[in-house]
């Protein structure tokens, strides 16, 4: 696509419920990224895929934070038993690290947990 | 590690003043520079950035430096609009062969008023 393009834009859950936010990301990107922004703070690296090597996980808070992407194109996040403080803008990214790397944002996918 | 650390905000200006948002950073070998904006209720965007040392980075009337010597890369419009409201974030990524993911500072929050 254009963009990446991220879904859903709003995601209102309850505590302990499961949630799956999407992203897709521009086309012929090979890295994709995910981020976390908590109100009044900046951005908080969560996990990087690139192409078929194994993910960097190391920003993933805690093992309730999963995330996949298959045929190396649209991505998963998955937040297992939501807490109040995963309330958050949920950012994915992609680049192209072969052309510049310039990374690109999507709008987010704005979570609170009730 | 990598860090960038950020003048903090909030930034209050007239219109046509002068900006200045600081930034300077840590990071092992040559990292790419970046400015990134998030305008009110929107994604983050891509301002400008620079991939080498003494590069110059510019758009939209805005400028920035990558200076090696004393680590920074700070961000300076002559003369700032109403419109310019937003929040700054500046960042940086590994250089080839390391990790890609950007890490970011904690934004700097701008206001300018009529």
């Amino acid at each position: 696509g254009a963009g990446v393009s991220q879904s859903p834009s709003n995601k209102v859950t309850e505590k302990g419920k499961d949630v799956e936010l999407r992203c897709d990301p521009i086309s012929g990107h090979t890295a994709l990224y995910w981020y976390r922004q908590s109100l009044g703070q900046g951005l908080e690296f969560l996990i990087y895929f690139q192409g078929n090597s194994a993910p960097d996980k190391s920003g993933l808070p805690s093992d309730r934070f999963s995330a996949e992407r298959t045929g190396g194109s649209v991505s998963t996040l998955t937040i297992q038993r939501t807490q109040q403080e995963d309330s958050a803008v949920y950012l994915c990214a992609s680049s192209n690290p072969g052309s510049g790397n310039t990374i690109y944002f999507g709008e987010g996918s704005w979570l609170t947990v009730v | 590690g990598n860090s960038v650390t950020q003048m903090e905000g909030p930034v209050t200006l007239s219109e046509e003043a002068f900006l200045t948002i600081n930034c300077t950073y840590t990071a092992t070998g040559y990292p790419s520079l970046f400015w990134y904006v998030q305008y009110p209720g929107e994604g983050l965007q891509l301002l400008l950035k620079a991939t080498k040392a003494d590069d110059k980075g510019s758009n939209k009337g805005f400028e920035a430096t990558y200076r090696k010597e004393t680590t920074s890369f700070h961000l300076e419009k002559g003369s700032v609009q109403v419109s310019d409201s937003a929040v700054y974030f500046c960042a940086l990524s590994g250089p080839s062969g390391s990790a890609r993911q950007l890490t970011f500072g904690s934004g700097t929050q701008l206001t300018v008023l009529p």
